[in-house]
């Protein structure tokens, strides 16, 4: 079965400069949405989607924003990155049925130096 | 505030040993309660999701069961690849979609 997707695996960036994260949510998905996760911490939320439209918002700073286009696809945006962004990043998906059931992507982990 | 309290934070166990890990949870409705798994470096797994008291779940050799205030995952006669970190996540009812997890628990399963 197809899972969510996400681009690049791996990014090295340096301190101010800025990063973009991509996901593809499962096909049929409606919802997406994004969590960070720092060493040895659990996964924090982020942002979510739905049908295109901002759903809800978490510990997202504001050098961060996000988007869902009309193929459901979404990014990260991140700029001015701080060391302590360095992180996994992880994408989900799911279809906003009676079931709420989210589906993690493999995430994209960034190291800022 | 809502939250989610695993334990224990790291567990050991021999080839075929049982044992269970808890998940217990303050929230001001409960919409599902989740169980992933998830190996260094990757993304969670999803295993179960859970509804309502009294409800359980299985597949291989887990088991999952939720009461009103926690959430247990049951491993029988664990095998050496079931070694993984293990997180409990819940869906607050009235709104938000977003998952708020515990810490873990880290499962270890010698040969």
């Amino acid at each position: 079965a197809a899972g969510v997707i996400q681009s690049p695996r791996h990014l090295i960036k340096e301190k101010r400069e800025t990063a973009t994260l991509k996901c593809y949510p499962i096909p049929r998905h409606d919802t997406v949405y994004w969590y960070q996760q720092g060493p040895g911490q659990d996964p924090q939320f982020l942002i979510s989607f739905y049908e295109k439209m901002q759903s809800d918002k978490g510990s997202i700073p504001d050098r961060f924003s996000a988007q869902q286009f009309s193929d459901y696809h979404s990014e990260l945006n991140m700029s001015s990155l701080e060391l302590g962004d360095s992180a996994l990043y992880f994408c989900a998906s799911s279809l906003r049925d009676n079931s709420y059931e989210q589906y993690f992507g493999p995430g994209t982990r960034l190291t800022v130096t | 505030e809502d939250q989610v309290t695993q334990s224990p934070e790291a567990l050991r166990l021999q080839e075929g040993e049982s044992s269970s890990l808890n998940c217990s949870y303050t929230v001001s409705g409960l919409r599902g309660l989740f169980w992933y798994r998830q190996d260094p470096g990757k993304g969670p797994e999803f295993l179960f999701t859970l509804y309502s008291a009294g409800e359980e779940k299985e597949k291989e050799r887990l088991k999952a069961t939720l009461t009103k205030k926690e959430s247990f995952l049951h491993i029988t006669a664990p095998k050496p690849e079931d070694s993984a970190t293990y997180l409990c996540a819940v869906q607050v009812s009235g709104g938000s979609e977003k998952l708020v997890f515990g810490k873990g628990t880290k499962l270890t399963v010698n040969p």
